[in-house]
């Protein structure tokens, strides 16, 4: 089965804190990976993809494939990182499935 | 931002009553999206349509119908067989389902009563 899970449904880190978003999936295949966000009455947008290996407000994820892990880093918090974060997977039929999602709390 | 609009952000409706949603893109894509987004449970799939006069169901389709007669609309309309119909729903669009990012409208945040 086709799955995502984002164990922690909220995480809470004081600025300047290193912060860890679990990730991980289940597929059959190749996966592409996806982190969006959605900050605060905004709209959900992507926040980066596995393929692009690029590291975006600071953000970075790598892909193990070993332990099937899609996991979002950022070394140093912001307040401004408060918002919610979802990981995706596109599947085989090029839908996407998302976890549930995990609330950033970071605190001054 | 911008370029898919959905209307309105609030929607109250009468239990019984259908309900249709309004997703709209300018942005040319091919492919289209409704979701919906449930507290603790992420967003889950209701149709997609990956081109116009074509549409898929997704993983929660019942209670559900969408069409798909032009480019660039994509309405929802949530049924009286839909048993939990109050929720938040999302738009998206991409310029494709197997490569591209996809693109999400504000929401429309459903209570019905």
């Amino acid at each position: 089965a086709q799955r995502v899970t984002q164990p922690e449904k909220l995480l809470s880190v004081f600025k300047g804190a290193p912060v860890e978003l679990k990730c991980n999936y289940s597929y059959s295949g190749s996966p592409e990976l996806f982190w969006y966000v959605q900050y605060s009455r905004q709209r959900l947008q992507l926040l980066l993809r596995h393929i692009s290996r690029e590291s975006i407000k600071g953000f970075t994820a790598d892909l193990n494939k070993g332990e099937t892990s899609f996991h979002l880093k950022k070394p140093f918090a912001q307040e401004e990182d408060s918002a919610m974060y979802y990981c995706a997977l596109r599947s085989q039929g090029g839908k996407l499935i998302f976890g549930q999602g995990t609330e950033l709390s970071v605190k001054p | 931002d911008g370029g898919i609009t959905q209307s309105p952000k609030y929607l109250f409706r009468k239990e019984g009553q259908n309900v249709t949603l309004s997703c709209e893109q300018n942005l040319n894509h091919d492919a289209m999206y409704w979701y919906r987004q449930d507290p603790g449970q992420g967003l889950r799939l209701i149709y997609y349509s990956q081109i116009v006069n074509d549409f898929q169901k997704g993983d929660i389709a019942e209670g559900y119908s969408v069409s798909r007669e032009k480019k660039e609309s994509f309405p929802l309309t949530v049924t009286s067989a839909q048993k939990n119909p109050t929720a938040f729903y999302l738009c998206a669009s991409s310029m494709d389902s197997f490569y591209y990012e996809q693109y999400f409208g504000p929401g429309t945040r459903l209570t019905v009563t």
